[in-house]
């Protein structure tokens, strides 16, 4: 089945830091989202975003599908952005193992 | 209520006991996943239904019953579990339909089995 890989796995940064997470797959898709899992567990839905570039505010996505990859960019972050970041496709419902993002005040 | 919702919240429970998870999605869609996330894991998609016919169950042993009575609907119905099956269990619903599946989530029932 797909392989869905996530980097980096855990990040660290300090309030007001920019970061780039990048989610690659091993085969084509047609559909891609992108979550936050918030500290309680809810999955939070991000971006649906198969290709293309979204923005949302301080969130932005791009997917380059020929290429099998996505990334999320967060700017300006905040501490309540703070949770796990997953992407999933849906080839086989396949989602990767998250980053963990740590914003520090 | 709006959205996907889940009950209970949290469920702990003894390895002879019978228990249900249910799910209820109030956004209309025609598909409803069981998802597990155990700890330091990803997502585990575990049962599909879509217009209430199961299309997909992931190997999932028959402890686990799944259990889906109309599009808004479904239970997860659980048995003689096992303390392996301690984890988050996430329900979401989506509109199949001309190649779309963005997925909404519920917020997921914590289950911890003694």
């Amino acid at each position: 089945g797909i392989q869905v890989e996530q980097s980096p796995p855990d990040l660290i940064l300090q309030e007001g830091a920019n970061s780039t997470l990048r989610c690659n797959f091993s085969d084509s898709v047609n559909n891609l989202q992108w979550f936050h899992q918030n500290p309680w567990g809810q999955l939070i839905n991000l971006f649906y975003i198969p290709s293309g570039t979204k923005q949302n505010g301080r969130l932005s996505a791009t997917t380059v599908a020929t290429e099998r990859y996505s990334l999320l960019y967060i700017s300006s972050s905040q501490t309540t952005d703070s949770g796990v970041y997953f992407c999933a496709v849906y080839v086989d419902m396949r989602f990767g193992a998250g980053t963990r993002l740590t914003v520090k005040p | 209520e709006t959205g996907v919702t889940q009950t209970p919240r949290h469920l702990v429970m003894g390895m002879t006991n019978k228990k249900s998870l249910k799910c209820e999605q109030h956004l209309g869609h025609n598909a409803m996943y069981w998802y597990k996330q155990s700890a330091k894991k990803p997502l585990e998609l575990m049962f599909v239904y879509n217009f209430k016919e199961q299309t997909e169950n992931n190997s999932v042993p028959s402890r686990f019953s799944p259990e889906c009575p109309n599009s808004s609907h479904l239970f997860l119905h659980l048995h003689t579990l096992q303390p392996e099956d301690s984890a988050l269990y996430l329900c979401a619903s989506s509109q199949e339909g001309g190649g779309l599946y963005e997925q909404f989530f519920g917020p997921g029932t914590r289950l911890t089995v003694l």
